[in-house]
């Protein structure tokens, strides 16, 4: 069955460093989503991505954040400089279909750590 | 703003019991997506069950059944013959019809007992 699959599963960085996450959605897949999970709390909305641009952003994704699709197969979040609370789990998805039935499909994804 | 709210944080069965864990949502929309995603020790997101608000008939999905009342604004989930696998934790999560933001609820941990 096909997945997503990101990349590195644990990360750990310094306060104020710039982190790139990286996934590889599902193939024929054309929309793509960050979430985030902070330990313990609920999974969180971060951005959608269609067509190589931000279909929809929440109040989190604030300008610390950027999204890309750099090549073909490649979606990545970057989180320009680390604070201690970026700490969590960071979930990509993707689907086939905007809206709909289908859900998503999750990554396992990275747990990013600052320190 | 759509909310979506688990009132149980934790839940235990046994084995070979059913369990019903329960989700409520508050929404102004008539046309709407609801589903339940399981995580287990790994992490990973699975979803196990999705539910399409304009149809009356409850979701079913081998041993996953859902209670949907639309009116009540409830959708709890049924697990019947509980397995060890089946332990999770178990987040309700709600979508409009055209919209990317999908929201969860804070999740229920599942505890099954041999």
């Amino acid at each position: 069955e096909p997945e997503v699959t990101q990349t590195p599963s644990h990360q750990v960085t310094q306060m104020g460093q710039e982190v790139i996450l990286r996934c590889v959605p599902i193939s024929n897949h054309l929309y793509f989503y960050w979430y985030r999970q902070i330990l313990g709390q609920k999974v969180e909305f971060l951005v959608s991505f269609y067509n190589n641009e931000i279909s929809e952003k929440s109040e989190i994704f604030d300008d610390q954040f950027s999204v890309e699709r750099p090549d073909g197969s490649n979606f990545t979040l970057k989180i320009r400089s680390t604070k201690l609370e970026d700490s969590a789990m960071y979930f990509c998805a993707s689907s086939e279909g905007s809206g709909g039935i289908n859900g998503y499909t999750f990554g396992s994804g990275t747990r990013l750590t600052v320190v | 703003a759509q909310t979506v709210t688990q009132s149980q944080p934790e839940m235990s069965v046994q084995e070979a019991e059913t369990v019903t864990l329960s989700c409520t949502y508050d929404t102004s929309e008539s046309d709407y997506y609801l589903f339940w995603y399981k995580q287990p020790p790994s992490r990973q997101m699975i979803l196990v069950i999705r539910q399409e608000a304009y149809k009356q008939q409850n979701a079913t999905e081998n041993r996953f059944s859902v209670n949907f009342q639309k009116a009540a604004k409830s959708f709890s989930l049924k697990i019947s013959d509980s397995q060890l696998g089946d332990a999770a934790m178990y987040f309700c999560a709600y979508r409009t019809y055209n919209n990317n933001d999908m929201r969860f609820g804070a999740g229920t941990r599942l505890t099954v007992k041999p």
